[in-house]
């Protein structure tokens, strides 16, 4: 069946390092890939996504490529801050009703 | 645009104890999902719904039943409150499927005990 797995966290790191979480995927056909961060106390928010093989998905200095041939979706970020510490979630949607299919979330901080 | 809301924030129930979680969206979705997120897990998706008059089961329906009679709204109602149904509960939206985003509102917190 369809699965994400995540990189276990948490993850911590200090400011300005790079940051890689990984991220695979199982599915049949060809799903879109997501990213959605949570920070403390909130719902989730869309980070980035991409939606067929090769496309690079990037937004607030996040990003992540899908590859098919690894079946992989790793979100990268060169300099991370602070205010980046969240849980991020990597998803999968296939078109059965629109349903995603989450990872188990990795856990991020960032120290000063 | 408020987006996706969902009253309460939180809530303690006793077992056996029914309530209803409340969920609506003004941005005209026609989709419309509840999920369960567990500690140090992904979210579950209980049931969802492809537009008014429509629902059906996700991967953990169990204990729940839903309804759907406007575009906008979407309450998740449970019966016969169990300790395993402690959890966050989130409600989302998204305007179709095949790569569509989807919202998400802030999370009710249940405890049951």
């Amino acid at each position: 069946g369809n699965s994400v797995t995540q990189m276990e966290g948490p993850v911590t790191l200090s400011e300005e390092a790079f940051l890689t979480i990984n991220c695979t995927y199982t599915a049949t056909g060809y799903p879109s890939l997501f990213w959605y961060v949570q920070y403390p106390g909130e719902g989730l928010q869309l980070l980035l996504k991409a939606t067929k093989a090769d496309d690079k998905g990037s937004n607030k200095g996040f990003e992540a490529t899908y590859r098919k041939e690894t079946t992989s979706f790793h979100l990268e970020k060169g300099s991370v801050q602070v205010s980046d510490s969240a849980v991020y979630f990597c998803a999968l949607l296939y078109n059965q009703g629109g349903k995603l299919i989450f990872g188990q979330g990795t856990e991020l901080s960032v120290k000063p | 645009n408020a987006g996706v809301t969902q009253t309460p924030k939180f809530r303690i129930l006793k077992i056996g104890q029914s309530m209803t979680l409340q969920c609506t969206q003004d941005m005209n979705h026609n989709y419309m999902y509840w999920y369960r997120q567990d500690p140090g897990m992904g979210l579950k998706l209980i049931y969802y719904s492809v537009g008014a008059g429509i629902t059906d089961k996700g991967e953990v329906p169990n204990g729940y039943n839903v309804s759907r009679s406007t575009t906008e709204d979407f309450p998740l109602r449970l019966e016969l409150a169990a300790p395993s149904q402690t959890s966050v509960y989130f409600c989302a939206s998204s305007y179709s499927t095949g790569g569509e985003t989807q919202y998400f509102g802030p999370g009710t917190r249940l405890l049951v005990l």
